[in-house]
């Protein structure tokens, strides 16, 4: 079965630190991926998406992932943390049943 | 371009009642889907809408239902509520054959009392 695992519920970061949130896949064919943000009370804004090409992605807000295949990994990354990063962040995936499959998510706190 | 919007944003039902949620798509967008998102995980698909049919189906009983409209608007149905629907319940659009982009509303946040 396709799944989704984001390795951590929770993340603390100090302000100006890296951000690295983990996103493993399993599939034995490559899925489209995406993480998505949400802020409490809102809907999920997508950061950034692979579907094909490079498989470095750079995103909004700073964001970049790198797609690795012999990992079926899609790593989320930030270099410095701002306060404003504080939120839920959500990997998922995408087949060629059109459905997202999502992460559990994980919990990203910034400390001044 | 006023993107996907639901309503209402906050619905309170007592167990056994039905309700009906709306989503209205973004403009250019024909496919609509449905994930429910209960407190502290992720989404999860319950259903997809395209040319008025429902196109994909997720792990959701039969109470789950809903309705595309010639205007590509939806509605999602739960018929006898239970506690445990209580959740937020977000509405994706995008274009059907993409992968590449689904644009998400705020939410309804339903609580089944």
């Amino acid at each position: 079965a396709q799944s989704v695992t984001q390795l951590g519920s929770h993340v603390s970061v100090s302000e100006g630190a890296l951000v690295l949130l983990r996103c493993n896949y399993s599939s034995s064919v490559p899925p489209y991926l995406f993480w998505y943000v949400q802020y409490p009370n809102q809907g999920l804004q997508l950061l950034l998406k692979y579907t094909t090409g490079a498989t470095l992605v750079k995103g909004i807000n700073g964001f970049e992932a790198e797609f690795k295949k012999s990992e079926t990994s899609f790593h989320l990354t930030k270099p410095s943390a701002h306060m404003s990063d504080a939120a839920e962040y959500f990997c998922a995936v995408a087949f060629n049943d059109y459905k997202l499959s999502f992460g559990a998510g994980t919990t990203v706190t910034v400390r001044a | 371009d006023a993107g996907v919007t639901q309503s209402p944003t906050h619905l309170i039902k007592t167990r056994g009642q039905q309700v009906t949620l709306r989503c209205s798509p973004k403009s250019g967008h024909d496919t609509v889907s449905w994930y429910q998102q209960a407190l502290g995980q992720g989404p999860q698909f319950i259903f997809q809408y395209y040319e008025e049919e429902e196109r994909q189906r997720g792990n959701f009983p039969d109470r789950f239902s809903g309705h595309q409209f010639p205007n590509y608007s939806s509605e999602l149905n739960v018929n006898a509520l239970l506690l445990g629907d209580s959740a937020l319940y977000l509405c994706a659009s995008s274009l059907w054959g993409l992968r590449t982009e689904a644009f998400f509303g705020q939410g309804t946040r339903l609580t089944v009392v």
